[in-house]
């Protein structure tokens, strides 16, 4: 199994440009989740999707968009990338239902906007 | 709401213990998580404790938790320099997907 993968690695914007974050997982969880870390503040949840066809908003949100394509596959837009952008955003999922729902986490996406 | 603080740096030598401290606000937490990243990689699940348990050991890991003062310690004994990395500390409250992570320790272990 491969887990939780993310496209692409690395990515330079210039802002006002678009992109869209793909991630992918074949666990068969219903819960995803995009994170972004910046230094000294952790991780802030920006969006998350409990379920296949539902998406919620985290701490996080403005200058976002999500979609949840279907139960594997998890994308986080920005339509018009903004400097305050820059970061390294994480994908995640994780099972629903009773138990401790061990999040599993991408390798990152190390996004800088210009 | 929700708040959970670490403080953001440890030096420790190999061979020594390694405690690494978490305080949270919201007592109505139900699991609480330490979790692992090593440099340019994701989180990985280290290990957690249930809300009604107050230890939990697992091989060089102790976790302790005092629910009075919202609590949280990691303890790594005989530190490895294969430990260096950001260890961060979470809570989850309510539903499943809503777990708050701290700022993140950042483990330095000197051979």
């Amino acid at each position: 199994n491969a887990g939780v993968t993310q496209t692409p690695k690395f990515q330079v914007l210039k802002t006002g440009q678009s992109m869209t974050l793909q991630c992918a997982q074949d666990m068969n969880h219903n819960s995803m989740y995009w994170y972004r870390q910046d230094p000294g503040m952790g991780l802030r949840l920006i969006y998350y999707s409990a379920s296949e066809g539902t998406t919620d908003k985290g701490e996080v949100p403005n200058g976002y968009n999500v979609s949840r394509l279907n139960k594997r596959e998890f994308s986080l837009r920005l339509e018009s990338a903004a400097p305050s952008q820059t970061s390294v955003y994480f994908c995640a999922s994780s099972e629903s239902g009773t138990g401790e729902h061990e999040q599993y986490f991408g390798p990152g996406t190390r996004l800088t906007v210009t | 709401g929700e708040d959970v603080e670490q403080s953001l740096f440890l030096s420790v030598r190999e061979g020594d213990s390694s405690v690494i401290n978490c305080t949270y606000t919201d007592s109505s937490s139900t699991y609480l998580y330490w979790y692992k990243q090593e440099p340019g990689a994701g989180l990985q699940l280290l290990t957690y404790i249930f809300s009604n348990m107050d230890m939990k050991q697992d091989q060089r890991l102790t976790v302790l938790l005092n629910k009075k003062d919202k609590h949280l310690s990691l303890r790594i004994a005989d530190t490895q320099t294969g430990d260096s990395a950001i260890y961060f500390c979470a809570e989850r409250t309510g539903g499943y997907q809503k777990v708050t992570f701290g700022t993140g320790t950042k483990l330095q272990v000197i051979p």
